[in-house]
């Protein structure tokens, strides 16, 4: 496979459920981003990591917790969300982290949270 | 803060009429700007990349976008829409120093038979 890939591409979860959100790059990049789309809201930036080091967490809520094992896969995992937590979630991959490096995007993760 | 905005939310064209779809952002100092296309049920695709040197940038599909510095300002256009252009389109602007792309909120285009 090439370029960004997403597992799984929809996903139903209860609020009590746990889950978990992959991402693997075969761009041989060093950085990883998790966005979050929600309809009508502009592109949320929620974690970045470089060389597997976090280097950005957006405020966001703990029931999300990003894992990098290695610079190619990125994970994030879900616990006890809310219902506003349901959107479309976006892994990246660029060379470098930044804002100066195109970043590639994946398919993206529909979630629904019942 | 870094910001970017398109003011135009939906557009509407005809098949074969040109597009001018708006950017304007705010950046402290020189920007890398970005346009990427993004299909139903798809991750984002870039179209095009600025950071230096010509300000008219050419990109994929057909697509140019011209940076004016003094409209704070990176229009993307297109001479003729073909219908598989249907999409949203997000402009983006990042820099240096580790500042991440902040994207505006999108425009969604229609194109009409």
């Amino acid at each position: 496979e090439t370029g960004v890939t997403q597992t799984p591409r929809h996903l139903v979860m209860g609020m009590t459920n746990k889950k978990s959100l992959k991402c693997e790059q075969h761009l041989g990049h060093n950085a990883m981003y998790w966005y979050k789309q929600s309809a009508k809201k502009p592109l949320e930036l929620m974690f970045v990591y470089n060389f597997k080091e976090q280097t950005e967490n957006n405020s966001v809520p703990s029931r999300f917790s990003p894992e990098c094992p290695n610079s190619s896969h990125l994970f994030l995992h879900l616990h006890t969300l809310q219902p506003e937590d349901s959107a479309l979630y976006l892994c990246a991959s660029s060379r470098s982290a930044g804002g100066s490096d195109t970043q590639y995007f994946g398919p993206g993760t529909r979630l629904t949270v019942l | 803060a870094q910001s970017v905005t398109q003011p135009d939310i939906h557009i509407t064209v005809s098949e074969g009429a040109s597009l001018e779809l708006r950017c304007n952002y705010s950046y402290g100092a020189t920007p890398y700007l970005f346009w990427y296309v993004q299909s139903p049920g798809q991750g984002l695709q870039l179209l095009l990349k600025y950071f230096s040197g010509d300000t008219l940038v050419q990109g994929i599909k057909g697509f140019e976008a011209e940076f004016k510095r003094s409209q704070s300002s990176f229009n993307l256009r297109k001479p003729s829409v073909h219908w598989s252009d249907a999409a949203e389109y997000f402009c983006a602007v990042g820099g240096n120093a580790g500042n991440m792309l902040t994207f505006g909120g999108g425009t969604r285009l229609m194109v009409k038979p």
